[in-house]
């Protein structure tokens, strides 16, 4: 069982709609971070959170630390928001801030 | 200011030969890690650097190796390329090592082994 898992693996939208995407992990960590990663492979990030909620623009973000989940919601979607969407965690403790990835979720959102 | 840089781009090597990545970090960034993301897969943890020296090694063989010059810049190293090396390989900088600094991806290298 992977450590970050994510759901829905895949994700087709109507332009418009919101979408919620969910992140689930299994170990004790310091931030999540939600990252987008367009068609080409660079990835941007989106949101670095360790509690609450967050919000930028149509994006949104929460964590529940206790229930070791996240999600990431987007309103209005829009095609542009059409990418892959990683969920990451960073374990607590350590010296390092080596980053778990989820395997992505693939979101198309059509017109 | 610009980004995280990598070069080259794409990259494309037979099997058994050496391969080096270079990235250029956000400046005033002084820790640098490398991911490797095979398709399909979410990025795995190669190595991290902080101030020239490795602070953290993910699970990968030795034939992997890197190394951060005084200018914070990095350097991965493969040898002896398998087919299963092809991937994208993508630097990320922050501006420290440790536990709490965000971190900032470059573009990626995309590695095909032949």
């Amino acid at each position: 069982k992977n450590e970050v898992e994510q759901s829905p693996q895949n994700l087709t939208a109507q332009e418009g709609e919101f979408i919620t995407i969910n992140c689930s992990y299994s170990v004790g960590i310091s931030a999540l971070h939600w990252l987008q990663q367009h068609p080409g492979g660079g990835i941007v990030s989106l949101f670095m959170l360790s509690s609450g909620k967050k919000k930028h623009g149509r994006l949104i973000a929460t964590i529940n630390i206790q229930e070791k989940h996240s999600s990431l919601h987007i309103t209005a979607s829009h095609p542009r928001d059409s990418a892959v969407y990683i969920c990451a965690v960073r374990r607590g403790g350590g010296a390092t801030n080596k980053l778990i990835f989820g395997t992505g979720t693939l979101l198309a959102v059509q017109p | 200011d610009a980004g995280v840089t990598q070069s080259p781009t794409h990259l494309i090597k037979t099997r058994g030969q050496h391969v080096t990545l270079r990235c250029s970090p956000i400046s005033g960034h002084k820790s640098v890690s490398w991911y490797q993301q095979v398709l399909g897969q979410g990025p795995q943890f190669i190595f991290q650097y902080y101030e020239k020296e490795e602070r953290g090694r993910g699970n990968f063989p030795d034939r992997f190796s890197a190394r951060q010059f005084p200018n914070y810049s990095s350097e991965l190293n493969v040898n002896a390329l398998l087919l299963g090396d092809s991937a994208l390989y993508l630097c990320a900088s922050s501006l420290v090592g440790q536990v709490g600094s965000e971190q900032y991806f470059g573009p990626g290298t995309r590695l095909t082994v032949t």
